[in-house]
């Protein structure tokens, strides 16, 4: 079966990083995607991983490494309003979304 | 600027109704898709469309049914709703089909099925 891991919850201090992982085991791999979703709105995308590495977009970055189905997005210099679900989510090969569960940050004063 | 649009935003339904979520965006994108989202799981897909006239079926496709007569519209219906249909319902489109590029979403539907 196709199965993408993430933590549940994660808490973190304002001005910290955080790292959230994501794990996952799909059938074929046509590339990575993180979403953040404040509660009770609709999630919006933040990253795009198809190639292994590190992707750098402000204080957002997002890693992955096809060969150990791996990814992490880092949050850096965290802010309050960082406090929301982050959704990881691989695109198989028939071009079909697998959406992990979402790691709950919670971001303390 | 809307996006995509959804209505209602929040409906309490009978069992046995029949109910219809609308779906409207203003993006011109090809592909469509409905999601539900349930505590502790992840997105699901329940159906989706590349181009408008063509719908295809996702993960959880049971007791739904879509129709795309044209690109900006894709309504969900519900012919008969029962209680493990209570969910919150995420329209999303994209430009090209086969989940390419980023996804954009409405705003969602609660749906609460009694």
């Amino acid at each position: 079966g196709q199965n993408i891991d993430q933590p549940t919850e994660m808490t973190a201090t304002e001005g910290a990083i955080v790292q959230i992982n994501c794990t996952y085991q799909t059938s074929g791999f046509n590339g990575l995607f993180w979403y953040q979703q404040h509660a009770g709105e609709a999630p919006t995308f933040l990253s795009y991983n198809v190639l292994d590495g590190l992707e750098e977009k402000g204080r957002f970055s997002s890693f992955l490494s096809r060969s150990k189905g791996y990814s992490y997005l880092l949050l850096k210099e965290l802010q309050m309003k960082d406090s929301a679900s982050y959704l990881c989510a691989v695109r198989d090969s028939n071009y079909q979304l697998i959406w992990g569960a979402g790691t709950k940050l919670i971001i303390k004063p | 600027i809307a996006g995509i649009t959804q209505a209602p935003t929040s409906q309490i339904l009978a069992a046995g109704r029949r109910m219809t979520l609308r779906c409207t965006q203003d993006m011109r994108h090809n592909a469509m898709y409905w999601y539900r989202q349930d505590l502790g799981l992840g997105l699901r897909l329940i159906h989706y469309s590349n181009t408008a006239g063509t719908t295809g079926k996702g993960e959880v496709p049971d007791g739904y049914s879509v129709s795309r007569a044209n690109t900006d519209d894709f309504p969900l219906t519900l012919a008969s709703a029962v209680p493990s249909q209570t969910s919150v319902y995420f329209c999303a489109s994209s430009e090209l089909a086969g989940h390419t590029g980023e996804l954009f979403f409405g705003e969602g539907s609660r749906l609460t099925v009694l």
